[in-house]
């Protein structure tokens, strides 16, 4: 079946930047997410990228599709506290499917 | 935005009872609502499809039986476990999809179930 995979753990010090990656196995992808979740909350979407997309850039985000590796990378520049949190890699198959297969996620520690 | 209201947040409940959850699209109509769990340190498991007047579609090994789904209405689901036992305490999480061309799904801030 579908799998996507991600790191699990991601350190980096306030102002550097982060990278987290994920890779998908599905070639039919045609949206692929980052979520971020806070502690004991839901998931907030924050970006998103078509497949026939390279790149996607939103202020301190950066959205990087390689789609022959099927490898999906979110880059937060001047990574700060408040962006410490899990992030998730989704993918979703098709117009009009709204099912979405989640990595693991990724826990991103800021140190101050 | 869209926004997702779950209700209660959390909820701490005796074995053998049953529990609902409610999920609210409180700005946009749903006709299809998502339902997920969520294990401690461990990513999210779709356990059903809930469907505006027709019967939600189960993931292959979810009991529908004890996680009975009802979405009577364009802006309510609801997912009720029945006979509550302490392997289903769990972080229950629900979505709601707005029709856009980017299938973006707005997600409940979720609500933690604690069996005892």
């Amino acid at each position: 079946g579908e799998d996507v995979e991600q790191s699990l753990f991601l350190s980096v010090r306030e102002g550097d930047s982060s990278v987290i990656n994920c890779t998908y196995t599905d070639s039919s992808s045609t949206y692929l997410y980052w979520y971020k979740q806070e502690p004991g909350a839901g998931l907030q979407l924050l970006t998103y990228i078509f497949s026939n997309m390279d790149m996607k850039q939103d202020q301190r985000l950066t959205v990087l599709l390689n789609k022959k590796d099927k490898h999906l990378s979110l880059r937060i520049a001047d990574t700060q506290t408040g962006d410490s949190a899990i992030y998730f890699c989704a993918d979703s198959s098709g117009a009009g499917s709204y099912q979405l297969t989640f990595g693991k996620g990724t826990k991103l520690s800021v140190i101050p | 935005g869209a926004v997702v209201s779950q209700h209660p947040s959390w909820v701490i409940c005796k074995s053998g009872t049953s529990v609902k959850i409610e999920c609210r699209s409180l700005d946009f109509q749903a006709t299809t609502m998502f339902w997920y769990r969520q294990f401690p340190k461990q990513s999210l498991m779709l356990m059903a499809t809930s469907n505006e007047g027709s019967k939600a579609t189960y993931e292959q090994g979810v009991e529908k039986d004890k996680f009975l789904i009802n979405h009577a209405s364009l802006t309510l689901s609801t997912l009720t476990v029945t006979s509550a036992h302490p392997e289903d305490s769990s972080f229950y999480i629900c979505s709601a999809s707005e029709v856009s061309g980017a299938n973006v799904l707005t997600f409940g801030a979720g609500s933690r179930l604690t069996v005892l």
